[in-house]
């Protein structure tokens, strides 16, 4: 199992819906989870963070099920402006401080 | 502040070439990241720097050398091109201290023919 898996998408979505993307993780000691937005052709930028069991920051939500080791993020009354990939993001196991990243879930908003 | 900022922003290399990318951060971060992002896959570590004269191996460094020459700047080298070196190359600082997140620079895009 990879450490991180994520659905690639597409996902077209019609702007003003809900749109939720799931990531699964293999290191169930995680305790650091994070969800990062990258523009095409641009760096990655932190869009949010999960600690304990969600997190929610306006029209973003970060979910966390730690039993079925899953995080999900839930976007709402969506943007032009959301298209982007979201990358799910946890720290890497190798004890440096490091980071692992997932290959990305692309977000289509329509008009 | 800049953040964190590289140069060049776009490099074709013959193979065998070699070349330094720049990293610089202006935000007095402990530590520093190189990564390499091809299509369809996530970000892959190089090396990275947890603190000003010390680094590291990741997950692909085979082929790259680093240099943490200060706090502030974090240089890769490639001393001789592969084809399969071709991607867009990230470096990314962080306080490193009791926390994860890290800022990424806006990428070098290199070609390796």
């Amino acid at each position: 199992r990879k450490e991180v898996e994520q659905d690639p998408g597409p996902f077209n979505v019609p702007e003003g819906a809900t749109v939720a993307f799931n990531c699964t993780y293999s290191n169930s000691a995680s305790q650091s989870f994070f969800w990062y937005r990258q523009d095409c052709r641009k760096e990655p930028k932190l869009l949010m963070s999960v600690y304990s069991s969600g997190n929610e920051d306006g029209r973003f939500t970060a979910q966390l099920n730690r039993a079925s080791q899953y995080i999900s993020l839930l976007i709402r009354d969506s943007k032009l402006s959301d298209s982007a990939t979201y990358l799910c993001v946890l720290p890497s196991d190798t004890g440096r401080r490091a980071l692992t990243f997932g290959s990305g879930t692309r977000l289509q908003v329509q008009p | 502040n800049a953040g964190v900022t590289q140069t060049p922003k776009f490099q074709v290399l013959k193979t065998g070439q070699s070349m330094t990318l720049q990293c610089a951060q202006d935000m007095n971060h402990n530590s520093m990241y190189w990564y390499r992002q091809d299509p369809g896959m996530g970000l892959r570590l190089i090396y990275y720097s947890a603190s000003e004269g010390t680094t590291d191996k990741g997950e692909v460094p085979n082929g790259y050398n680093v240099s943490r020459l200060n706090k502030r700047e974090f240089s890769l080298r490639l001393e001789s091109a592969a084809p399969s070196q071709t991607s867009v190359y990230f470096c990314a600082s962080s306080p490193g201290t009791r926390t994860y997140e890290q800022y990424f620079g806006p990428g070098t895009r290199l070609t390796v023919t």
